[in-house]
């Protein structure tokens, strides 16, 4: 069975960076691209961007350039999300997602079940 | 804003067959995705390259496209149907409708 597990929730102080964990099971990690989305309170989702799992190429949404990183380490079939200097507009749940086909396909499944970040001073 | 569009709430009985759309530029010549969200739960794929189902989904979910609108339809609606559904464009990234809220009554 294909399982993404997500690090559990993170509350920050405004201007701090916080770092979020995906560890993939049930399927080759190399084989697909990793997602990232959030979802703030009551809103809809978010794309922030992709990582490449095998070779480590990243794009991220415009929006997020310059405070966003994303990495991954193919020994423990684990991907990372870092943004920094949150503000509270930053408070949502991140998911990480399996790029669904091999090849870039921009669908996503399965999800990861969630990490909740809350920023408040 | 967003650039693909989502009515925010449809209504059906159970039974009935549910239709929801998702229209925009980046619709047209894109490939579309659709998720479904319960409460509490992370979003599920439903359907992806415009009209493919994953599988466990129940042949009861179809999706198509004409021009820049893209579709959902879930036939023999259950309450269990009910939830949030996203639909998703791509285009060098991810773009989401709005959500539509199904609720079945």
């Amino acid at each position: 069975q294909e399982i993404l597990v997500q690090s559990g929730a993170a509350v920050m102080k405004p201007g701090a960076s916080v770092r979020a964990s995906c560890e993939a099971s049930g399927y080759s990690f190399t084989d697909h691209n990793i997602h990232w989305v959030r979802q703030a309170p009551g809103q809809g989702l978010e794309w922030l961007g992709i990582i490449d799992a095998f070779g480590g190429a990243t794009h991220y949404s415009q929006k997020f350039q310059g405070r966003l990183s994303m990495t991954r380490d193919t020994s423990t079939r684990t991907a990372y999300m870092e943004l920094n200097n949150l503000t509270s507009a930053d408070t949502a749940i991140y998911y990480c997602a399996r790029d669904y086909a091999t090849v870039s396909s921009g669908s996503l499944g399965p999800w990861g079940q969630g990490t909740p970040v809350i920023v408040s001073s | 804003s967003f650039d693909v569009t989502q009515a925010p709430s449809v209504s059906v009985s159970p039974g009935q067959t549910a239709t929801i759309t998702c229209s925009g530029e980046k619709v047209r010549n894109k490939y579309v995705s659709w998720y479904r969200q319960k409460p509490g739960q992370s979003p599920v794929l439903v359907i992806y390259q415009n009209d493919k189902r994953p599988s466990g989904i129940p042949e009861r979910f179809s999706g198509s496209k004409s021009g820049n609108t893209a579709s959902l339809t879930i036939t023999e609606t259950q309450t269990s149907d009910e939830a949030n559904y996203f639909c998703q464009a791509w285009d060098s990234g991810a773009t989401f409708g709005g959500g539509t809220q199904l609720t079945v009554l």
